[in-house]
């Protein structure tokens, strides 16, 4: 039973657009929805995440949007680099463990 | 960037051989994880420990096995090497009060 979904698979950005990568699960005992990101050859490492008390955080070029009636959250990359291409992987989870979802490849070509 | 490290990070081995993966950390951290990585992408938790002489089974079921004596040491051992055993494996800490896990760079693991 996955209970973490990620769309889509695989982005392609125009450098200077904006990234958007869905992520919706299912367990309301989540409270805590980390975004990680895997460059090649390398462990994934934390980008950003966010609690549902709040509903969106922003840190730099990236924020989380959560809507926790949906369930679901998002992370959007504003004016998307070159070296922004990565694998993405969003997670929900609590202090012992997360789940994570299945990874969105982007690629952003200049 | 975080001081866990793993070794071997590539690693090719014969069916039926015994592997042991090795994590270590230098952070003190109390939590501690290993995910299988499908060439697909995605990560399963296959063992998670929460301090010394404590281990748990993770959401992927494994046929590894592993242990941990010592805080900062957490190896991954297959008794019997098999080629559906051919994947990615990170290993992962988290100081103990706190939710973010750090990850190792992943041993590459191939089973012919």
């Amino acid at each position: 039973q996955q209970q973490v979904k990620q769309s889509p698979q695989s982005l392609i950005v125009q450098k200077g657009g904006i990234s958007i990568i869905n992520c919706a699960y299912e367990n309301t005992a989540f409270d805590y929805f980390p975004w990680y990101q895997q460059f090649p050859g390398k462990g994934p490492a934390l980008l950003i995440a966010i609690r549902p008390d709040v509903s969106e955080k922003k840190e730099g070029r990236f924020t989380i949007s959560f809507n926790k009636s949906a369930k679901q959250f998002s992370l959007h990359i504003m004016d998307s680099q070159p070296g922004d291409s990565a694998t993405y992987f969003c997670a929900a989870g609590g202090y012992q463990k997360v789940t994570f979802g299945t990874g969105t490849k982007l690629q952003v070509i200049p | 960037e975080a001081d866990i490290y793993q070794t071997p990070r590539y690693l090719v081995i014969g069916t039926g051989k015994k592997i042991t993966l090795e994590c270590s950390q230098t952070m003190g951290h109390d939590k501690m994880y290993w995910y299988q990585q499908d060439p697909g992408m995605e990560l399963h938790l296959i063992h998670y420990s929460y301090g010394v002489n404590s281990t748990e089974k993770g959401d992927l079921s494994s046929e590894s096995t592993v242990s941990r004596i010592r805080t900062e040491h957490f190896p991954l051992t297959l008794e019997s090497a098999r080629p559906s055993h051919t994947s990615q494996y990170l290993c992962a800490s988290a100081e103990g009060g706190m939710y973010e896990q750090y990850f190792g760079p992943g041993t590459r693991l191939t089973v012919t």
